[in-house]
């Protein structure tokens, strides 16, 4: 049973679409992180959320911590080609812990 | 220049075999981690050092053995290699081991058991 649930796990669209993500556990984190992860590579940090109902933007990017502090989502406004990759979301509490990850397909 | 590096990219080997992974960062980072990623693309954490203390060791075989010279480098000796060990290992850092500190990643390094 993995701690942190990410849906959809695929997803593919037409560039200039919105799109959201989600990421969700029963688990209260006291922190989370957003990274995006491009093939042959490493994830890179995109976000990250610490207070409860927090929202954060980047250019077309909207992440959103729940009130709970235990599911976020990412919105992203007009998607474009480059926006393709493995979107993970990571939870905070001793250590940090993965969900497996939306991936996500913009095509021109 | 790149902050987390990893070698080898690719390694390809034979079951019952042993081999090594290096990692090195140039962050100055205290914490270093090793992750494995399945095929399907869940990252899972087997180890933290700190200041080369081992801090976290999750359930991984004990094939599995990292060792840390000094807080830049944490390499990951693997015994006796099965199938179920391939997968792509990601060497990480970040500044210390608070909760919501950045993790940086190397580029992985991915393993084939034939």
């Amino acid at each position: 049973t993995q701690l942190l649930e990410q849906s959809p796990q695929f997803l593919s669209i037409q560039e200039g679409e919105n799109l959201t993500v989600y990421c969700n556990s029963s688990s209260v984190f006291s922190s989370l992180q957003w990274y995006r992860q491009e093939p042959g590579e490493g994830p890179v940090l995109l976000v990250t959320v610490v207070t409860g109902g927090e929202v954060k933007k980047l250019k077309r990017l909207t992440f959103q911590f729940g009130d709970a502090r235990k599911d976020s989502s990412l919105h992203i406004t007009a998607a474009q080609p480059g926006d393709t990759g493995l979107y993970l979301c990571a939870g905070a509490n001793n250590d940090m812990r993965f969900g497996a990850g939306t991936r996500l397909t913009v095509k021109p | 220049d790149t902050a987390v590096s990893q070698t080898p990219k690719y390694l390809v080997t034979q079951m019952g075999n042993d081999k090594s992974i290096k990692c090195e960062q140039n962050l100055g980072h205290d914490t270093m981690y090793w992750y494995k990623q399945d095929s399907k693309k869940f990252l899972k954490i087997m180890f933290s050092y700190n200041n080369k203390e081992l801090i976290i060791n999750e359930t991984v075989p004990n094939r599995f053995s990292p060792k840390s010279p000094d807080k830049a480098h944490l390499n990951l000796h693997i015994n006796s290699l099965e199938l179920g060990d391939s997968a792509v290992y990601f060497c990480a850092s970040s500044q210390s081991t608070g909760n919501g500190e950045k993790l940086f990643f190397g580029s992985g390094t991915q393993l084939s058991v034939l």
